[in-house]
């Protein structure tokens, strides 16, 4: 019983361009929202977050949207860089949990 | 600071063997946790720990057993190593009082022959 799912293996987009990643989530519990960013033999780095009480959070080109009602978060990179070639991981944590559920990962591929 | 080290980073062994994998975080994190990542599959929690002597298990805690004396180390056992322990294994700390943004180390990749 997945409670994190990201439904596309992987994303290929062209540099400049706007990439995309989805997440859905089934615990209407979890009220807080995390992508990560993991490179071959590295692990995952932390990229951004959101709280359920906002709908988007941007940080430089990275910007996370929000939908309760749908149980849906997005992470929009734009522009595209080849450097953002990595695999995405999305996370998700109630208040006060001490552990996070992950996602399946999306595989991003940047082309120049 | 060198923030959270995993020892070794690759390791072989043979069906049956134990091992333990090292981790170790110098941020002062109360938090601390195991994953394996296997393709496909995504992160899945192994076991957890919120204090020094307080451990849980978390999705796929068979096979496995931890301990946290310190407040800086949490290591993963390997009680009799089988073909399906092969992966990759990550440790990752966290400040409290939740479990966000979370610290990962660099790996362990853990091939069971």
């Amino acid at each position: 019983d997945q409670q994190v799912k990201q439904n596309s293996p992987s994303l290929s987009v062209q540099e400049g361009r706007i990439s995309i990643l989805n997440c859905d989530y089934t615990n209407s519990m979890f009220d807080y929202f995390l992508w990560y960013k993991k490179y071959p033999a590295e692990g995952p780095t932390f990229l951004i977050s959101i709280s359920s009480i906002k709908d988007k959070n941007e940080d430089g080109r990275f910007t996370v949207f929000l939908n309760k009602s749908a149980k849906h978060l997005s992470l929009h990179i734009v522009p595209s860089q080849p450097g953002d070639s990595a695999v995405y991981f999305c996370a998700a944590s109630g208040t006060w949990e001490s552990t996070l559920t992950f996602g399946k990962g999306t595989m991003l591929l940047v082309s120049p | 600071n060198a923030g959270v080290t995993q020892t070794p980073k690759f390791q072989v062994l043979k069906t049956g063997q134990s091992m333990t994998l090292q981790c170790a975080q110098d941020m002062n994190h109360e938090y601390m946790s195991w994953y394996r990542q296997d393709p496909g599959m995504g992160l899945r929690l192994i076991h957890y720990s919120v204090g020094a002597g307080i451990t849980d298990q978390g999705e796929v805690p068979n096979g496995y057993n931890v301990s946290r004396s310190t407040t800086e180390d949490f290591p993963l056992r390997l009680l009799s190593a089988a073909p399906s322990q092969t992966s990759v294994y990550f440790c990752a700390s966290t400040p409290p009082p939740g479990a966000y943004e979370q610290y990962f180390g660099p790996g362990t990749r853990l091939t069971v022959t």
